[in-house]
């Protein structure tokens, strides 16, 4: 069964902090994205990895870095929280195909920047 | 900016209703995938639909497509009340392999 793991589900941290959020997957998938999600806006894409060490800005990248040191792994850091980044903010990969490309999610990690 | 629009944005019917969702998309696509989200989880996905395709089924779901509108449906026939979710409309564009962009949803509420 694939699986994208979040290693966080909740988490509060205060303006100013470091964060990381980290997500692994165990389908030798070469794409990665990290995602935020909010209330009336949807889905919008943060940042996308589609090699290791690769990287590609989102829609939204401002306030946010990654890293992607390892195939399986996709960390998503944001250096200085503030209280606008609190959102749901979801880790997917998929595979490298150019077309038909089903994402699969992990579970979301839910961050609260107080 | 957002490829896709879900319409309606929320939707209640009762259990054994058909429930019928709309997206419309701004740009020439590869193709067009449903999602869905039981709350406060991740996305599943659901069925995919290629831009040369018109209709597909996959269980009680079925999907159309008109690339001449920009438009597809999402139909859900005989509803249950585990239907209950949000659904989301998901493309890649033409000139982007990589990346889904997805609408903002309609909220489906079934009612037992």
């Amino acid at each position: 069964d694939v699986k994208v793991t979040q290693s966080s589900r909740y988490l509060v941290k205060r303006t100013g902090e470091k964060v990381f959020l980290e997500c692994v997957q165990d389908m030798d998938h070469e794409n990665m994205f990290w995602y935020r999600q909010d209330p009336g806006l949807g889905l919008r894409l943060i940042y996308f990895s589609y090699d290791v060490k690769m990287k590609e800005k989102g829609d939204i990248p401002e306030g946010y870095s990654v890293s992607r040191e390892k195939k399986e792994r996709f960390s998503l850091i944001l250096e200085s929280a503030s209280t606008n980044q609190t959102s749901m903010y979801l880790c997917a990969s998929s595979q490298r195909r150019s077309s038909g490309n089903t994402i699969y999610f992990g579970e979301g990690s839910w961050l609260t920047v107080v | 900016s957002q490829q896709g629009e879900e319409d309606p944005q929320a939707l209640s019917i009762q259990e054994g209703e058909n429930a019928t969702m709309n997206c419309s998309y701004k740009t020439s696509i590869n193709n067009l995938q449903w999602y869905r989200q039981n709350s406060g989880r991740g996305l599943v996905h659901l069925i995919l639909i290629r831009s040369n395709e018109r209709e597909k089924h996959s269980g009680r779901l079925r999907v159309t497509l008109d690339t001449s509108k920009k438009s597809s449906s999402l139909l859900i026939t005989a509803s249950r009340a585990a239907d209950t979710a949000s659904y989301f409309c998901a493309s890649i564009s033409s000139g982007s392999a990589r990346q889904l962009t997805f609408g903002s949803g309609t909220q489906l509420t079934v009612l037992p």
